[in-house]
């Protein structure tokens, strides 16, 4: 299995409060990858990254801001959480272009 | 942007029986890829398959295979014998080589296999 681990697993925040999801690889893998996971929605990109300090939007993006400071690292921010972020969410991470995307455990983050 | 869709929310198989999942997707790139994704109930991702654009031959992965259709933009997953353990959500995903490398996936398709 791919060295990718998700922290924390689970939260529960109030709304208003901003909130850092962390992704960690072993890899060494240049991409990097936020989704989200809703019911009849499927996956949706919030934002990738395909280096150090390199990053860009997704489909959802809206709300949330990342950064990657080094390889091993990618954070995910909510600067001020919503019930509508409320949601499972997955990092994902690729060795390029070439190769698929191995999956973390997910983090499951409920606002209230 | 890239957008893929799974046109079967629900889908339901007798176990031993052969089910296909339907995907399409829009693009413009010629050249990418497209992927298969299980996820079970445990939530973790799984890869099942994937498909080179260039490559005319169907992939292959023991009781899955493909029917990739680039005209069409349609790639299906078929899975024959099915099993148990076949249960899950299945996820289509593309995934471009422009400069735009993120990879976009579908609503998923919820299969449930009666035995």
């Amino acid at each position: 299995d791919a060295g990718i681990t998700q922290s924390p697993r689970h939260k529960v925040t109030e709304t208003g409060t901003p909130v850092t999801l962390r992704c960690h690889q072993t890899e060494n893998h240049r991409y990097m990858y936020w989704y989200r996971q809703d019911p009849g929605h499927g996956l949706r990109l919030i934002h990738y990254s395909y280096g150090v300090k390199d990053t860009d939007k997704g489909e959802v993006s809206d709300g949330y801001s990342v950064s990657r400071s080094k390889t091993e690292d990618f954070l995910l921010t909510l600067e001020s959480a919503t019930s509508s972020q409320t949601s499972v969410y997955f990092c994902a991470i690729s060795a390029d272009q070439n190769t698929e995307a191995f999956f973390g455990q997910g983090t499951r983050l409920t606002v209230v | 942007a890239q957008t893929v869709t799974q046109s079967q929310p629900e889908m339901s198989v007798q176990e031993a029986e052969t089910v296909t999942l339907s995907c399409t997707y829009d693009t413009s790139e010629s050249d990418y890829y497209l992927f298969w994704y299980k996820q079970p109930p445990s939530r973790q991702m799984i890869l099942v398959i994937r498909q080179e654009a260039y490559k005319q031959q169907n992939a292959t992965e023991n009781r899955f295979s493909v029917n990739f259709q680039k005209a069409a933009k349609s790639f299906s997953l078929k899975i024959s014998d099915s099993q148990l353990g076949d249960a899950a959500m299945y996820f289509c995903a593309y995934r471009g080589l422009g400069n735009n490398n993120d990879m976009r996936f579908g609503a998923g398709t919820r299969l449930t296999v009666k035995p």
